[in-house]
């Protein structure tokens, strides 16, 4: 099947800091990528859908000033964490769909886990 | 808005035993089903599908119906093994064109003992 693949898989940082998260579609093109955001033993929310060539379209309650998106190609997509604190430490995820596979089936990469100390 | 409710983990079963999890949904159209999975330490990975009633997708031993009349889409497998241990995470898709997010269930943590 299609391919997504994230960049790091783990990332450690200071409060304070800002992190960037890769998210590549290695063998198809996507005009959509989601980002999730996963935290221990709970279910996946939906943060974000990241489309192509414009703004992010964020869900209530995520601050778009805090996690930036850019999906600037056709198999990338960004998410960058502005002055991280501890509380957004959690595990981010994120899925595309492949326009050449099936219509409703969408690929995930293997996860960012982001510790903020 | 569209809900997906699993039962709650974790469930310990021991190696050959019989598995269901059941899952619920609660959708305005006619969503697609999807359960994935997630092993310790990685992403999900897309265990089986269906897309319309009566469907049943079916993938690695495990089998889900997708169930209109009863809203249900429930996971089985008749003889689970110590590597099917990971979360299981029920799923739908409510237009069906993989370009709306996923709504998921909390997942259920499966534990396969020797």
């Amino acid at each position: 099947g299609a391919v997504v693949s994230q960049h790091p898989s783990r990332v450690i940082c200071k409060s304070g800091t800002s992190v960037k998260i890769e998210c590549r579609s290695l063998d198809f093109q996507a005009t959509t990528m989601f980002w999730y955001r996963q935290f221990p033993k709970q279910s996946l929310m939906l943060m974000a859908t990241s489309n192509e060539g414009s703004k992010a379209t964020y869900e209530q309650g995520v601050e778009k000033d805090k996690f930036l998106i850019n999906h600037a190609s056709l198999t990338l997509s960004t998410l960058t964490v502005t002055s991280a604190h501890p509380e957004d430490s959690s595990f981010y995820i994120c899925s595309a769909r492949d326009p050449g596979g099936a219509s409703d089936t969408q690929y995930f990469g293997p996860g960012t886990r982001l510790t903020v100390l | 808005g569209d809900s997906v409710t699993q039962m709650e983990g974790p469930v310990t079963l021991s190696e050959e035993a019989f598995l269901t999890i059941n899952c619920t949904y609660t959708a305005t159209g006619y969503p697609s089903l999807f359960w994935y999975v997630q092993y310790p330490g990685e992403g999900l990975q897309l265990l089986l599908k269906a897309t319309k009633a009566d469907d049943k997708g079916s993938n690695k031993g495990f089998e889900a119906t997708y169930r209109k009349e009863t809203t249900s889409f429930h996971l089985e497998k008749g003889s689970v093994q110590v590597s099917d241990s990971a979360v299981y995470f029920c799923a739908l898709s409510e237009e069906g064109s993989g370009n709306t997010p996923l709504v998921f269930g909390k997942g259920t943590r499966l534990s396969v003992i020797a």
